[in-house]
């Protein structure tokens, strides 16, 4: 079955930097786009960017534009998202989620972003 | 950037009726779905393609509209179906998504 594990969230000073992972199982994850999506607290859902199946395509959200990098390992199934210049904002559960019919059909649990000194 | 404006912000009713969410954008969209999330869990896909049901949805959630305006309808409410609800839109290439503040569905 499908499966979408994220990893890497905590709590990081403002202007620090983290790094998260998804690691996938499956499905066919060489052959699809990804994306990572993010959820403040008590907010609503916020999409952060998109990776085409090869990483030759990437797409960001204004808000994270310049500050945040997305990746991928296919030899891994690996899904990456390199965050930097980290602000209080930014505090929010962080999910993959795999792309289907211009929509989103799975999503990994979450990991929890903090970003406060 | 296409803005995605959900109505009504609160919604609240009883088990057994009809639910009628909007989902008005800021200007035409080719591709629109709808997504159901709990308390502590990850939004859930419920209808692609404005009027398709993901696989395993039960019937009773229906989706509709074209161009700017989109409804989503659950004919008759189970208590399982007191959430929150999103509408979600995708751009050709490359892709940019946006998603609605939510409605949030009450007893």
């Amino acid at each position: 079955q499908v499966q979408l594990v994220e990893s890497g969230g905590g709590v990081v000073q403002p202007g620090g930097s983290l790094s998260l992972s998804c690691a996938a199982s499956g499905f066919g994850f060489s052959g699809l786009g990804m994306h990572w999506v993010r959820q403040a607290p008590g907010k609503g859902v916020e999409w952060v960017t998109f990776i085409q199946y090869d990483g030759s395509t990437k797409s960001y959200a204004d808000s994270v534009k310049g500050r945040f990098t997305v990746s991928r390992d296919n030899s891994q199934n690996t899904l990456f998202l390199q965050m930097n210049s980290l602000r209080p904002d930014d505090t929010a559960v962080y999910y993959c989620a795999k792309e289907w019919e211009n929509s989103f059909d799975f999503w990994g649990q979450g990991t929890l972003v903090t970003v406060s000194s | 950037e296409i803005v995605l404006t959900q109505s009504p912000a609160t919604l609240s009713l009883s088990p057994g009726e009809r639910a009628t969410l909007s989902c008005r954008a800021s200007q035409s969209v080719p591709y629109l779905a709808w997504y159901q999330q709990k308390s502590g869990q990850a939004p859930r896909l419920l209808i692609h393609g404005a009027s398709n049901r993901a696989a395993g949805i039960p019937a009773r959630f229906s989706g509709s509209g074209s161009g700017t305006d989109f409804t989503l309808t659950i004919s008759s409410l189970e208590p399982e179906d007191f959430a929150v609800y999103y509408c979600q839109q995708r751009t050709n290439w490359p892709p940019e998504i946006t998603f609605g503040q939510g409605t949030r569905l009450e007893i």
